[in-house]
């Protein structure tokens, strides 16, 4: 069966700087890959998703992954952060057969003035 | 264009009781998945709704069912609720492309914050 692993709880990062979550998964076959967003009291916005082709993929709000199949990993990136990217991100993977999602147990990104 | 819609925002209920949660998909979506989310949690899978016949189904007992309707909006239910139901349940809608590898994104809906006491 498919998991995914965010190895930190919480991100901290100062206006303007880059940030990088990170996300590890295990999966057989080929992997769907999925970064979202959750704001408080909010469902969960979709970011990015990778399926195939160029490993490096952009999103939404300048958000941007890479996918690396040898370290089985897919961190998101930005160049700049804002403060209000300050929010809880969750990284999902699926698997070619299954239909259903499993989600990291996310990572509270806080960005500083 | 209307996203995903849930309701009620929020539900307050006793041990032993049910409850029904409701969904409407986003226009041209016909695929509708629930998930569980408990506080500090990820969203846990419960079921996924295809063709109005659940497609799949996660790690959770029969308490748990749904239905879907002709116009794909869904509904879950909740059976002699527990405590441990409290959480905060999305619905997500996708399109389904052809086949069992759907590749197709799922968008989610605000949620329902359900809480047993």
């Amino acid at each position: 069966a498919q998991s995914v692993a965010q190895p930190e709880d919480q991100v901290n990062v100062a206006e303007g700087n880059p940030l990088t979550v990170k996300c590890t998964y295990s999966v057989s076959g080929n992997p769907y890959l999925f970064w979202y967003v959750q704001y408080p009291n909010r469902g969960l916005q979709f970011l990015l998703k990778y399926i195939t082709g160029d490993n490096l993929v952009k999103g939404s709000y300048g958000f941007e992954a890479e996918f690396n199949k040898s370290q089985t990993s897919f961190h998101l990136k930005k160049p700049s952060a804002l403060v209000s990217d300050s929010a809880l991100y969750f990284c999902a993977v699926r698997d070619g057969v299954n239909n259903d999602m499993r989600f990291g147990a996310g990572t509270r990104l806080t960005v500083k003035p | 264009d209307a996203g995903v819609t849930q309701s009620p925002t929020h539900l307050i209920k006793t041990r032993g009781q049910q409850v029904t949660l409701r969904c409407s998909p986003k226009s041209g979506h016909d695929t509708v998945s629930w998930y569980q989310q408990a506080l500090g949690q990820g969203p846990q899978f419960i079921f996924q709704y295809y063709e109005e016949e659940e497609r799949q189904r996660g790690n959770f007992p029969d308490r748990f069912s749904g239905h879907q309707f002709p116009n794909y909006s869904s509904e879950l239910n909740v059976n002699a609720l527990l405590l441990g139901d409290s959480a905060l349940y999305l619905c997500a809608s996708s399109l389904e492309t052809g086949g069992r590898e759907s590749t197709d994104t799922q968008y989610f809906g605000p949620g329902t914050r359900l809480t047993v006491l």
